[in-house]
C-alpha cells in the first residue's frame, strides 16, 4: 500500500496567518490526492480534490498543489472556524490517508 | 439536500456479526458509488471499502484489514447501502461513516453521514 506522510502532526497559528500542510506519498500518485477537513465530533468534509481543485462551496482561502509524490495544502489567511484536523487522502488503489494535522489557534 | 444516515451500530461481542445501513436521500442513489470508512477512537481515518454503481458493474473493493469478513451491498430501490460485518474483532471498534463518491467517481467522497459507533468488546 502507498504510505502518506503528512506533516506537521499538529500546528498552532494565529488568525490571519498563512498555514501550510504537506503530504508526501511513498510512490508516484500523479494528482490522485484529496484534502479533507474534520471538525471535532463531526464527519470529514471534502475541501480539495485531484490535488488542486477547490470543491464547490469551499472558501477560496483554501488551496492545494503538487503532483507525483509531494503535495501542499494551504490556508491563505487562517480564520477561527478553520480549527480542525486536516487529512490528505490518496486514491491510487487502495485508498489511504495521511495521519492528520491538528490545527489550533495560537 | 443530500443526506446520508447511518444506523445499526452498537455494542457487539468479538466473533459476532453486525449489519450497518446507510439510508440516502436528496440524490439519485443508483447513479453513485458508495463507500464506508471508519475512525477508531482518537485515531485517523481508514477506508473500509466501496461499491460501484450498477452502471460500473456494482462491483466492490475492500481494504485488506476487512477483506473476507466485511461485505458491502446496495439496494437501489430503497436508496440504502449496507455494511455486513462478520467475525468482528476488538480492533474493529470505530465510528463508521457512509459516504457518497462524486458522480462518475468512486475514490473522492463529497458527502459523509454523521457516523455510527460500533464497539466490539466482551
Amino acid at each position: 500500500d502507498i504510505q502518506m506522510t503528512q506533516s506537521p502532526s499538529s500546528l498552532s497559528a494565529s488568525v490571519g496567518d498563512r498555514v501550510t500542510i504537506t503530504c508526501q506519498a511513498s510512490q508516484d500518485i500523479s494528482n490522485y490526492l484529496n484534502w479533507y477537513q474534520q471538525k471535532p465530533g463531526k464527519a470529514p468534509k471534502l475541501l480539495i480534490y485531484d490535488a488542486s481543485n477547490l470543491e464547490t462551496g469551499v472558501p477560496s482561502r483554501f488551496s492545494g498543489s503538487g503532483s507525483g509524490t509531494d503535495f501542499t495544502f494551504t490556508i491563505s489567511s487562517l480564520q477561527p472556524e478553520d480549527i480542525a484536523t486536516y487529512y490528505c487522502q490518496q486514491y491510487d488503489n487502495p485508498i489511504t490517508f495521511g495521519q492528520g494535522t491538528r490545527l489550533e489557534i495560537k | 439536500e443530500v443526506q446520508l444516515v447511518e444506523s445499526g451500530g452498537g455494542l457487539v461481542k468479538p466473533g459476532r456479526s453486525l449489519r450497518l445501513s446507510c439510508t440516502a436521500s436528496g440524490f439519485t442513489f443508483g447513479d453513485y458509488a458508495m463507500s464506508w470508512f471508519r475512525q477508531a477512537p482518537g485515531k485517523g481515518l481508514e477506508w473500509v471499502g466501496f461499491i460501484r454503481s450498477k452502471a460500473y458493474g456494482g462491483t466492490t473493493e475492500y481494504a485488506a484489514s476487512v477483506k473476507g469478513r466485511f461485505t458491502i451491498s446496495r439496494d437501489d430501490s430503497k436508496s440504502i447501502a449496507y455494511l455486513q460485518m462478520n467475525s468482528l474483532k476488538t480492533e474493529d471498534t470505530a465510528v463508521y461513516y457512509c459516504t457518497r463518491a462524486r458522480y462518475g467517481d468512486y475514490e473522492t467522497f463529497d458527502y459523509w453521514g454523521q457516523g455510527t459507533l460500533v464497539t466490539v468488546s466482551s
